[in-house]
């Protein structure tokens, strides 16, 4: 089952704009990681972000992370149109005190910024 | 520092046949994970192999399995495939300081 939804499920902007992707999960978690996809290709590894970190920031991508809601955000600023492609966040759930060796996606967010 | 290679890219197998998946992950990695990509169903979790142990394994059934061998590559089967067998799988190998790094992916098309 998906752990992880993504809202909204689409969204278009333009070029220089900044792109504001929801994820909201259910259970408790280790850390929350988001992904970009191209065209059905592979995931291509954005940020991780671990269950006791707020913010975190990696060139033009933030990221914050609410336990108590259960939800993260993920920010591009200054957007181009290279960074048109599905986004996804997933998470490494909290199993028996560990981890189950697995990432629970959500559905993904498909940005198309326009040049 | 070679990344996660999947092999084939693409493959077009007839329902009723069988298909084995190759995934050979970064050097150093000894944790390789299997996840199924579907336009209904998303992305789904597949199994998941550490030192040829399987650790986890998704909700599906028993005609996929897979294995890892004693250099950590892995290889997934699918037997006995059906139309809804059709999807990207994806590969992903990751170390205790590492978190996952995806390979391209095997399109598999069943017809």
């Amino acid at each position: 089952s998906q752990q992880g939804e993504e809202d909204p499920q689409a969204l278009s902007i333009q070029e220089g704009e900044n792109a504001t992707m929801n994820c909201s999960y259910k259970t408790s978690i280790n850390n929350l990681q988001w992904y970009r996809q191209n065209s059905g290709r592979g995931l291509v590894h954005l940020i991780l972000i671990r269950s006791n970190e707020r913010e975190k920031h990696s060139g033009r991508l933030r990221v914050t992370l609410d336990t108590s809601k259960k939800s993260s955000s993920l920010l591009i600023t200054a957007s181009r149109a290279a960074d048109t492609a599905s986004y996804f966040c997933a998470t490494d759930d909290v199993y028996s005190g560990g981890s189950n060796y697995k990432l629970t996606f959500g559905k993904g967010t498909l940005l198309t910024v326009n040049p | 520092k070679a990344g996660v290679t999947q092999t084939p890219r693409y493959l077009i197998k007839t329902r009723g046949q069988q298909v084995t998946l190759s995934c050979s992950p970064i050097s150093g990695h000894r944790s390789v994970s299997w996840y199924q990509q579907t336009p209904g169903q998303g992305l789904q979790f597949l199994f998941e192999y550490f030192s040829e142990t399987q650790r986890n394994k998704g909700n599906f059934p028993g005609r996929f399995s897979g294995r890892q061998f004693s250099n950590s590559r892995s290889e997934m089967n699918v037997s006995t495939l059906e139309l809804g067998d059709s999807a990207l799988y994806l590969c992903a190998s990751s170390s205790t300081r590492s978190g996952y790094t995806f390979g391209s992916g095997t399109r598999l098309t069943v017809v």
